[in-house]
């Protein structure tokens, strides 16, 4: 079955950087797209962006361009956002999703990975 | 821009529940996707090109619409429907969601 297994929970100090995987399982990963939506505390999902894992394309919302890299190594089946310059609003639930490729609507979701920002 | 109305349904099991999500421009393709998120969980996918159910999905939920009004229904709510939905277009870049609604106990 398809299965998205991302790392575990991080602490980071105000202008730091965060990198999170996200191992897919189950499929094959070169034929999806990865997509990343954030969740902010007792708050609304928030879509970060996309990348194709075989291409490497990759789109973002305007407010994370020029923070966020999403990489993956094919090798290995994993997908990885990377989010600089924290700071206390980016404290949220990251999650990786498989993307229906030209779509991006989201089929199967990672577990989510509690990133907290805090001097 | 979506808007989802409304805010927090309170229903009792048994209900029918029907939630609206309005974009403020249409939505190529009709590619509105629903969501269910239960406490403490992720996010499942429960419709996609506003009317597809996702794999798995019981027939009690349905999706309709076109342009800009979108509609998810569930028929008759089952105890374990009480969660939060979310509408996502992604008819234009970059995808986005809705604020959601939240279904809860009468």
């Amino acid at each position: 079955q398809v299965q998205l297994v991302q790392s575990g929970a991080e602490v980071r100090k105000p202008g730091a950087s965060v990198k999170v995987s996200c191992k897919a399982s189950g499929y094959t990963f070169t034929n999806y797209d990865v997509t990343w939506v954030r969740q902010a505390p007792g708050q609304g999902l928030e879509w970060m962006g996309w990348m194709n894992p075989n291409s490497g394309n990759t789109g973002f919302a305007r407010r994370f361009q020029g923070r966020v890299t999403m990489t993956s190594d094919t090798s290995i089946n994993t997908a990885y956002m990377e989010l600089s310059s924290l700071t206390s609003e980016d404290t949220a639930v990251y999650y990786c999703a498989r993307g229906i490729r030209n779509k991006l609507f989201s089929d199967s979701w990672g577990q989510g990975t509690l990133v907290t920002v805090s001097s | 821009v979506l808007t989802q109305s409304p805010g927090t349904l309170s229903l009792s099991p048994g209900e029918r529940a029907t939630l609206s999500c309005r974009a403020s421009q249409s939505v190529r393709g009709d590619y509105l996707a629903w969501y269910q998120q239960r406490p403490g969980q992720a996010p499942s996918l429960l419709i996609y090109d506003a009317s597809s159910r996702a794999a798995g999905i019981p027939d009690r939920f349905s999706g309709s619409g076109s342009g800009t009004d979108f509609t998810l229904t569930i028929s008759r709510l089952e105890p374990e429907d009480f969660a939060v939905y979310y509408c996502q277009q992604y008819g234009w870049a970059p995808r986005s969601f809705g604020p959601g609604t939240k279904v809860e106990i009468k």
